[in-house]
C-alpha cells in the first residue's frame, strides 16, 4: 500500500510566524512531490511542486524534499490569518497509470 | 495556473435517479483527468483515472457501473452516478494533469451532491 502520511493536526501559529508542515511517503518510487491548499468546502488549489532533492523557494512558500528519509515539508514564513486552511501533501507514482496520493492533510490555524 | 470548470457546483437529487458531472479544461488539453470523492474532514479518495478516447480505471472498491465516467475529447471528462443513495452524497472534485513535467494536478471547483 503505497501512502503519504500527514499530521493532521491543528498546527496553530501565531500571525508572523514560520509554519512547518511536514510529510512522509512510503513509496521511494515516487519522483515528484506537491503541496495544495484546501479551504473549507471548497477544492485544492497547487501551491507547489518539488522533484529535486533539497529547497525550493516562491514568494513566501519553501517545500523541502529529502528523498533518503522520504520526507517532504512546506514552510510558510510571514503566516496570515488567510493561510488558515488545510494543506494537502501529495506523492506522484506510476502504478498501473500515473497518479497521485494525497495525504489526509494538515489543518493549519494563524492566530491574529 | 491552469483552469479546470467542474459543473454543477451543488445538485440535490433524489434517490434512485442519476445525476451527472462535467469536468472541462479550459486552457490546456488533459489526456488524462482524474476524480476523487471527499467526505467532510478527510482527504481525497481517487476514484478513477480517465484518459482520453479509452475505459477509464476504477480504483479498488469503487462501482465501475454506478460511477460512469466518459471522457470523450481532450478537455471533457462526465461522471455520471446512477441511481444515487442517500450515501453516494459527498463532495465530487474533479482534476486535469497537463502533460508537461512535472504532472502537476489542477483541480475543478467541486460538485456537492445531496441525495435524499
Amino acid at each position: 500500500q503505497k501512502e503519504v502520511e500527514q499530521n493532521s493536526g491543528p498546527l496553530s501559529v501565531p500571525e508572523g510566524a514560520i509554519a512547518s508542515l511536514n510529510c512522509t511517503y512510503s513509496d521511494r518510487g515516487s519522483q515528484s512531490f506537491f503541496w495544495y491548499r484546501q479551504y473549507s468546502g471548497k477544492s485544492p488549489e497547487l501551491i507547489m511542486f518539488i522533484y529535486s532533492n533539497g529547497d525550493k523557494e516562491d514568494g513566501r512558500f519553501t517545500a523541502q524534499l529529502n528523498k533518503a528519509s522520504q520526507y517532504v515539508s512546506l514552510l510558510i514564513r510571514d503566516s496570515q490569518p488567510s493561510d488558515s486552511a488545510t494543506y494537502l501533501c501529495a506523492g506522484a507514482i506510476m502504478d498501473s497509470s500515473y497518479k497521485l496520493i494525497f495525504g489526509s492533510g494538515t489543518r493549519l490555524l494563524v492566530r491574529p | 495556473g491552469a483552469v479546470v470548470s467542474q459543473h454543477p457546483s451543488r445538485v440535490i437529487c433524489k434517490s434512485g435517479t442519476s445525476v451527472k458531472i462535467e469536468c472541462r479544461s479550459l486552457d490546456f488539453q488533459a489526456t488524462t483527468m482524474f476524480w476523487y470523492r471527499q467526505f467532510p474532514k478527510q482527504s481525497l479518495m481517487l476514484m478513477a483515472t480517465s484518459n482520453e478516447g479509452s475505459k477509464a480505471t476504477y480504483e479498488q472498491g469503487v462501482e465501475k457501473d454506478k460511477f460512469l465516467i466518459n471522457h470523450a475529447s481532450l478537455t471533457l471528462s462526465t461522471l455520471t452516478v446512477t441511481s444515487a443513495h442517500p450515501e453516494d452524497s459527498s463532495f465530487y472534485i474533479c482534476s486535469a494533469k497537463r502533460r508537461t513535467v512535472p504532472g502537476e494536478l489542477f483541480f475543478g471547483e467541486g460538485s456537492r451532491l445531496t441525495v435524499l
